[in-house]
Order: structure tokens, then sequence, then C-alpha cells
């Protein structure tokens, strides 16, 4: 079993949707979590980053952590042809043995349709 | 601000040979990490290289090497290529180890096909 599992999709949507995104962990010791948005032949970029469990905010992007569950999301609200790409979680645990070590799951492709 | 850079973009390797890509970080920061991606999968952590030196490695042989030079810019070595290292090939920088908020950048990535 994969330490991060993450649904590859794809997921198709029609412009203006509000999409949902999720990812499941096994190991309890995970503290940070991040979403990176990969477009085709591109490295990831940092799109949220977020400590512990509860929620962040950041324009039409919502994380949401819920570490009871081992379960994490990231919501866009109005999505836009352009949000069309792949979607990385990715999670490591505290400590300086940790650092650096991030673990990432397969990504979900997102098409957004005009 | 110069965000990560990686060379070459593209490399072509028969089995056996030797590769070395390379990575300059991010401006201001200190710490590089190489990553492995295989077409359709998330990224695989290598190594992490700090002060020049490895601090944290991943589930990869020793046929995959490293090395940070005083400016910070590294370099990844895979030595006697297999078909399945094929991949694309990524380099992120990060601003030390102490912190708890170690957020990596990511560059475009080297994408190595060996044949």
């Amino acid at each position: 079993q994969k330490e991060v599992e993450q649904d590859p999709g794809p997921l198709s949507v029609p412009e203006g949707a509000i999409v949902s995104l999720n990812c499941t962990y096994s190991n309890s010791a995970f503290q940070y979590f991040m979403w990176y948005r990969q477009y085709s032949r591109k490295g990831p970029e940092l799109l949220m980053y977020t400590y512990s469990s509860g929620n962040k905010e950041d324009g039409r992007f919502t994380a949401q952590v819920d570490k009871s569950s081992k379960y994490i999301s990231l919501f866009i609200r109005d999505s836009q042809p352009s949000d069309s790409a792949t979607y990385l979680c990715a999670m490591r645990a505290m400590g300086s043995s940790n650092t650096g070590k991030l673990i990432f799951g397969q990504g979900t492709t997102l098409q957004v349709k005009p | 601000d110069a965000g990560v850079t990686q060379s070459p973009t593209h490399l072509i390797k028969t089995r056996g040979q030797q590769v070395t890509l390379r990575c300059s970080p991010k401006s201001g920061h200190d710490t590089v990490s190489w990553y492995q991606q295989a077409l359709g999968q998330g990224p695989q952590f290598i190594f992490q290289y700090y002060e020049e030196e490895e601090r944290q490695r991943g589930n990869f042989p020793d046929r995959f090497s490293g090395h940070q030079f005083p400016n910070y810019s590294s370099e990844l070595n895979v030595n006697a290529l297999l078909l399945g290292d094929s991949a694309l090939y990524l380099c992120a920088s990060s601003l030390g180890l102490a912190g708890e908020t170690d957020t990596q950048y990511f560059g475009p990535g080297t994408r190595l096909t060996v044949l």
C-alpha cells in the first residue's frame, strides 16, 4: 500500500464548476501538507501549504486537512480552462530527519471545458 | 528573481551509460532536493543536499549520486543507466533545514530517455 493515495482521474468539469480533489494517507506522522499544480511537461508549482489540521483559503483555492481521517482536499471554485493541469498532493513528517523528503500522491489530471 | 533552473532540458542515453544533470537553486536558497517522476506518477524523492553534504536519501540505489557546490548549485549523476531510469528529473530548492516551513520550489525538470 502506498503512503499517499490519490485518484489519478481524469476529472472533466465544465467551466465555472467547483472542483474537489482528494488524497488519503496512512502515515500519522505527516504534519505538513501541500498541493502542487503541474502543467504538461513542466515542473510542479506550489499552490497551497498547510500545517496540521484545518482550512486555508487563497483566492479560488481552499485546502482542507482532516488528520483524524487522514484525508486532505483541495477545492477550486469557479474553475477556469487555465486550471486544466495535474494536481499533486504532497506531505511530510516533522523533524529535521524528514526535512525535504516530500511524499507525493500520483496526481489527478483535471480538464476544465469551456 | 531567477527561479530554479535545470539543464539540459532533454537528454537521450543508451543503457549502461552515465549521465549528469545540473540544477541552480532559486535566488537566496541554499538547499537542493532531487526527485524522479516517472510518466503518470508523482515525484519520488531521491536525495537532498545542504552545505555540500547529502542530508536525506530516498529509496534509490547507489547508482544515483550527487554533489552540491559552494554556490549551492547541484548535480545529479546516474551510472549504469537502465531503461527504467527514463523519467523527468526534478530539482527543488528551499531555504535551510532548521525551519519547519521549508517550502520547496521546483524547476522545469530534465527529461531523460534511456534507449
